[in-house]
């Protein structure tokens, strides 16, 4: 099983500022099936970026992701209003899939 | 739109059987290449994968979960559904269905909003 670490799992930031959220796994992520996601209270996840590195429909260009092997990373370039949440990285290269621990973004 | 939701009894004694039912609306449940998933997450906890399902009836689970957990699909209904047994205090979680696709390299792109299941006597 792929474990993924995310850090930090807290990042207290100010609307406007970049934010830089990492995710590193255990061993080599197939294909570089790795996804980021978004979750805000009692809501359900909402996927920002898979493949590493591409954004999924409708997702604002602010969101990037990059890496490749164990280290990953997303950036949001500015930080709006409605970017506060928690952010889970997952890997789905191999089963079990698996889920970070998550980083929650809150407002500074 | 394609649209998942999930029902079942919110309330389940320990040593019972778990049952819930993700409806799939706006789209096929046996369109090919893609698999039908559930996850769960206590709460405020992390998510966890528990299994996954073709139109086909081929599944595969989590290990950590592999001897309590049954995963069917029934294409008639456009549904597929999920059962945990021997379920603990552990289990209380919300339980999220979700569709992704292995052979297209997508990961769990549409979500259902998700059921909370409280197991306690």
């Amino acid at each position: 099983e792929i474990v993924l670490t995310q850090s930090p799992g807290t990042l207290s930031l100010s609307p406007g500022e970049r934010a830089t959220l990492s995710c590193r796994a255990s061993q080599s992520v197939s294909s570089s099936y790795l996804a980021w996601y978004q979750q805000k209270p009692g809501q359900a996840p909402r996927l920002l970026i898979y493949g590493a590195s591409s954004r999924a429909t409708g997702i604002p260009d602010r969101f990037s992701g990059s890496g490749s092997g164990t280290d990953f990373t997303l950036t949001i370039s500015r930080l709006e209003p409605e970017d506060f949440a928690v952010y889970y990285c997952q890997q789905y290269g191999s089963s079990p899939f698996t889920f970070g621990g998550g980083t929650k973004v809150e407002i500074k | 739109q394609l649209q998942l939701q999930e029902s079942g009894p919110g309330l389940v004694k320990p040593s019972e059987t778990l049952s819930l039912t993700c409806t799939v609306s706006g789209g096929s449940i046996s369109s090919s290449s893609y698999y039908w998933g559930w996850i769960r997450q206590p709460p405020g906890k992390g998510l966890e994968w528990i299994g996954s399902i073709y139109y086909s009836g081929s599944t595969y689970y989590n290990p950590s979960l592999k001897s309590r957990v049954t995963i069917s699909v029934d294409t008639s209904k456009n549904q597929f559904s999920l059962k945990l047994s021997s379920v603990t205090a552990a289990d209380t979680a919300v339980y999220y269905c979700a569709r992704h696709s292995p052979a297209a390299g997508t990961p769990f792109g549409y979500w259902g909003q998700g059921t909370l299941v409280t197991v306690s006597s």
